[in-house]
Protein backbone atom coordinates (compact mmCIF):
# COMPACT_ATOMS: atom_id res chain seq x y z
CA UNK A 1 0.00 0.00 0.00
CA UNK A 2 1.04 3.69 -0.48
CA UNK A 3 2.63 5.25 2.11
CA UNK A 4 3.41 9.26 2.61
CA UNK A 5 6.25 9.44 5.46
CA UNK A 6 6.04 12.58 8.12
CA UNK A 7 8.12 13.06 11.10
CA UNK A 8 6.53 12.74 14.22
CA UNK A 9 6.87 16.41 15.24
CA UNK A 10 8.90 19.39 14.75
CA UNK A 11 9.66 22.06 16.91
CA UNK A 12 10.17 25.77 16.34
CA UNK A 13 10.86 29.22 17.89
CA UNK A 14 8.65 31.71 17.06
CA UNK A 15 9.57 34.09 14.52
CA UNK A 16 11.59 30.96 12.76
CA UNK A 17 10.68 28.76 9.92
CA UNK A 18 9.09 25.59 10.49
CA UNK A 19 9.70 22.98 7.31
CA UNK A 20 7.86 19.64 7.86
CA UNK A 21 8.36 16.96 5.03
CA UNK A 22 6.31 14.69 3.10
CA UNK A 23 8.52 11.41 1.70
CA UNK A 24 6.93 8.95 -1.17
CA UNK A 25 9.39 7.30 -4.00
CA UNK A 26 6.69 8.38 -6.69
CA UNK A 27 5.46 11.63 -5.21
CA UNK A 28 7.40 14.03 -7.42
CA UNK A 29 4.47 13.16 -9.96
CA UNK A 30 1.60 13.74 -8.05
CA UNK A 31 -0.52 16.75 -6.59
CA UNK A 32 -0.10 17.27 -2.80
CA UNK A 33 -1.84 18.72 0.00
CA UNK A 34 -1.86 20.06 2.81
CA UNK A 35 -4.05 20.31 5.81
CA UNK A 36 -3.93 21.98 9.47
CA UNK A 37 -5.30 20.55 12.61
CA UNK A 38 -5.51 22.44 15.48
CA UNK A 39 -6.71 20.23 18.77
CA UNK A 40 -10.23 19.91 18.77
CA UNK A 41 -11.08 21.32 15.30
CA UNK A 42 -11.29 19.57 12.11
CA UNK A 43 -8.72 19.71 9.44
CA UNK A 44 -7.97 22.85 7.45
CA UNK A 45 -6.55 22.77 3.68
CA UNK A 46 -3.06 25.26 3.44
CA UNK A 47 -1.55 24.31 0.77
CA UNK A 48 -3.30 22.48 -2.70
CA UNK A 49 -1.66 20.97 -5.36
CA UNK A 50 1.75 21.32 -3.92
CA UNK A 51 2.10 25.07 -4.24
CA UNK A 52 -1.25 26.81 -4.63
CA UNK A 53 -2.11 28.34 -1.21
CA UNK A 54 -5.90 28.74 -0.63
CA UNK A 55 -7.77 31.98 0.10
CA UNK A 56 -7.46 33.28 3.55
CA UNK A 57 -4.69 31.02 4.05
CA UNK A 58 -1.58 33.54 5.21
CA UNK A 59 1.27 34.22 2.64
CA UNK A 60 3.84 32.62 5.29
CA UNK A 61 2.22 28.96 4.46
CA UNK A 62 4.39 28.12 1.51
CA UNK A 63 4.58 24.27 -0.38
CA UNK A 64 7.04 22.60 -2.64
CA UNK A 65 8.03 19.39 -4.60
CA UNK A 66 11.48 17.97 -4.66
CA UNK A 67 12.28 14.65 -6.20
CA UNK A 68 11.18 11.96 -3.49
CA UNK A 69 10.05 14.99 -0.73
CA UNK A 70 6.99 17.54 -0.37
CA UNK A 71 7.56 20.40 2.04
CA UNK A 72 5.08 22.63 4.17
CA UNK A 73 7.48 25.13 5.20
CA UNK A 74 5.73 27.97 7.58
CA UNK A 75 7.64 31.22 7.70
CA UNK A 76 7.72 33.59 10.66
CA UNK A 77 6.21 30.97 13.42
CA UNK A 78 3.20 31.99 15.42
CA UNK A 79 1.97 29.96 18.44
CA UNK A 80 -1.29 30.12 17.07
CA UNK A 81 0.58 27.64 14.29
CA UNK A 82 0.97 25.29 17.00
CA UNK A 83 -1.25 22.00 15.21
CA UNK A 84 -1.08 18.66 14.03
CA UNK A 85 -0.34 19.08 10.14
CA UNK A 86 -0.85 16.38 7.50
CA UNK A 87 0.11 15.33 4.02
CA UNK A 88 -2.32 13.89 1.12
CA UNK A 89 -2.43 12.55 -2.67
CA UNK A 90 -4.68 10.33 -4.56
CA UNK A 91 -3.09 7.39 -5.67
CA UNK A 92 -4.50 5.24 -8.49
CA UNK A 93 -3.60 2.20 -6.23
CA UNK A 94 -4.55 3.38 -2.87
CA UNK A 95 -7.44 5.80 -3.42
CA UNK A 96 -6.96 9.11 -1.16
CA UNK A 97 -3.78 8.39 1.41
CA UNK A 98 -2.97 10.55 4.42
CA UNK A 99 0.34 11.14 5.54
CA UNK A 100 0.75 9.97 9.69
CA UNK A 101 0.98 13.66 10.71
CA UNK A 102 3.55 15.73 11.99
CA UNK A 103 3.14 18.12 15.40
CA UNK A 104 4.48 21.53 15.23
CA UNK A 105 5.05 22.73 18.62
CA UNK A 106 6.14 26.18 19.21
CA UNK A 107 9.01 26.88 21.68
CA UNK B 1 -19.63 30.69 2.29
CA UNK B 2 -19.48 27.13 1.87
CA UNK B 3 -20.68 25.48 4.58
CA UNK B 4 -20.82 21.90 5.91
CA UNK B 5 -22.88 21.29 8.95
CA UNK B 6 -22.58 17.60 10.76
CA UNK B 7 -25.21 15.82 12.87
CA UNK B 8 -24.38 15.21 16.50
CA UNK B 9 -22.55 12.68 18.37
CA UNK B 10 -24.09 9.07 18.69
CA UNK B 11 -23.26 6.29 21.08
CA UNK B 12 -24.16 2.90 19.85
CA UNK B 13 -23.59 -0.64 20.72
CA UNK B 14 -21.12 -3.05 19.28
CA UNK B 15 -22.54 -5.02 16.14
CA UNK B 16 -25.25 -1.91 15.78
CA UNK B 17 -25.27 1.06 12.70
CA UNK B 18 -24.33 4.46 12.46
CA UNK B 19 -25.76 7.08 10.05
CA UNK B 20 -23.60 10.39 10.11
CA UNK B 21 -25.57 13.18 8.00
CA UNK B 22 -23.63 16.31 6.38
CA UNK B 23 -26.21 19.01 5.18
CA UNK B 24 -23.88 21.34 2.61
CA UNK B 25 -24.86 25.29 1.51
CA UNK B 26 -23.33 28.10 -0.35
CA UNK B 27 -22.42 25.91 -3.29
CA UNK B 28 -24.45 23.48 -5.79
CA UNK B 29 -24.52 19.94 -4.00
CA UNK B 30 -24.70 18.13 -6.92
CA UNK B 31 -21.72 19.88 -8.47
CA UNK B 32 -18.59 18.82 -6.14
CA UNK B 33 -18.17 14.69 -4.55
CA UNK B 34 -18.54 14.26 -0.98
CA UNK B 35 -15.82 12.32 0.82
CA UNK B 36 -16.04 10.89 3.97
CA UNK B 37 -13.06 10.05 6.49
CA UNK B 38 -12.67 9.14 10.32
CA UNK B 39 -10.02 9.89 13.11
CA UNK B 40 -9.56 8.05 15.98
CA UNK B 41 -8.64 8.95 19.31
CA UNK B 42 -5.40 10.37 18.87
CA UNK B 43 -4.86 8.65 15.74
CA UNK B 44 -4.34 10.43 12.04
CA UNK B 45 -6.93 10.52 9.42
CA UNK B 46 -8.56 7.99 7.67
CA UNK B 47 -10.28 7.82 4.61
CA UNK B 48 -13.44 5.91 3.65
CA UNK B 49 -14.81 7.00 0.03
CA UNK B 50 -16.69 9.24 -1.55
CA UNK B 51 -20.17 9.94 -3.35
CA UNK B 52 -20.86 11.51 -6.24
CA UNK B 53 -24.27 13.80 -4.76
CA UNK B 54 -25.26 14.23 -9.04
CA UNK B 55 -25.34 10.76 -9.79
CA UNK B 56 -25.34 8.67 -6.51
CA UNK B 57 -22.50 6.88 -7.76
CA UNK B 58 -20.09 5.78 -4.89
CA UNK B 59 -16.54 4.32 -3.97
CA UNK B 60 -15.09 2.93 -1.10
CA UNK B 61 -12.31 2.65 0.38
CA UNK B 62 -11.28 -1.58 0.27
CA UNK B 63 -11.26 -1.41 4.17
CA UNK B 64 -14.73 -0.92 4.41
CA UNK B 65 -16.50 -2.11 1.15
CA UNK B 66 -18.43 -4.21 3.21
CA UNK B 67 -20.00 -2.08 6.50
CA UNK B 68 -20.39 1.51 4.70
CA UNK B 69 -22.61 2.96 2.61
CA UNK B 70 -22.84 6.33 2.02
CA UNK B 71 -25.87 7.67 -0.16
CA UNK B 72 -27.42 11.57 -0.72
CA UNK B 73 -30.56 13.37 -0.48
CA UNK B 74 -30.73 16.32 -3.37
CA UNK B 75 -33.79 17.75 -1.96
CA UNK B 76 -31.99 18.59 0.91
CA UNK B 77 -28.50 19.21 -0.16
CA UNK B 78 -27.73 16.46 2.62
CA UNK B 79 -24.82 13.68 2.23
CA UNK B 80 -24.64 10.28 4.45
CA UNK B 81 -22.25 7.77 5.81
CA UNK B 82 -23.93 4.39 7.51
CA UNK B 83 -21.38 2.09 9.15
CA UNK B 84 -22.52 -0.93 9.87
CA UNK B 85 -22.12 -3.77 11.96
CA UNK B 86 -20.33 -1.60 14.34
CA UNK B 87 -16.91 -2.53 16.42
CA UNK B 88 -14.63 -1.04 19.34
CA UNK B 89 -12.12 0.33 17.24
CA UNK B 90 -14.88 2.40 15.19
CA UNK B 91 -14.74 4.62 18.10
CA UNK B 92 -13.52 7.55 15.90
CA UNK B 93 -14.50 11.51 14.92
CA UNK B 94 -16.16 11.39 11.42
CA UNK B 95 -15.91 14.18 8.89
CA UNK B 96 -17.11 15.07 5.75
CA UNK B 97 -15.19 17.27 2.76
CA UNK B 98 -15.83 18.41 -0.44
CA UNK B 99 -13.53 17.71 -3.27
CA UNK B 100 -12.60 20.81 -5.03
CA UNK B 101 -12.68 18.90 -8.42
CA UNK B 102 -9.92 19.85 -9.67
CA UNK B 103 -6.78 18.17 -8.19
CA UNK B 104 -8.20 15.72 -5.46
CA UNK B 105 -8.04 17.96 -2.71
CA UNK B 106 -10.63 18.46 0.33
CA UNK B 107 -11.47 22.90 0.85
CA UNK B 108 -14.20 22.25 3.08
CA UNK B 109 -14.99 20.38 5.97
CA UNK B 110 -17.54 19.56 8.27
CA UNK B 111 -17.34 20.03 12.40
CA UNK B 112 -17.11 16.10 13.04
CA UNK B 113 -19.53 13.73 14.03
CA UNK B 114 -18.09 11.77 17.69
CA UNK B 115 -19.45 8.00 17.22
CA UNK B 116 -18.29 5.98 20.58
CA UNK B 117 -18.89 2.07 20.39
CA UNK B 118 -19.55 0.84 23.65
CA UNK B 119 -20.58 -2.82 25.25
Amino acid sequence: SYVLTQPPSVSVAPGQTARITCEENNIGSKSVHWYQQRPGQAPVLVVNDSTDRPSGIPERFSGSKSGNTATLSISRVEAGDEADYYCQVWESSSDYVFGSGTKVTVL
Amino acid sequence: QVQLVQSGAEVKKVGASVKVSCKASGYSFTGYYMHWVRQAPGQGLEWMGWIDPNSGGTYYAQKFQDRVTMTRDTSISTAYMELSRLRFDDTAVYYCMRDNGATGGFDSWGQGTLVTVSS
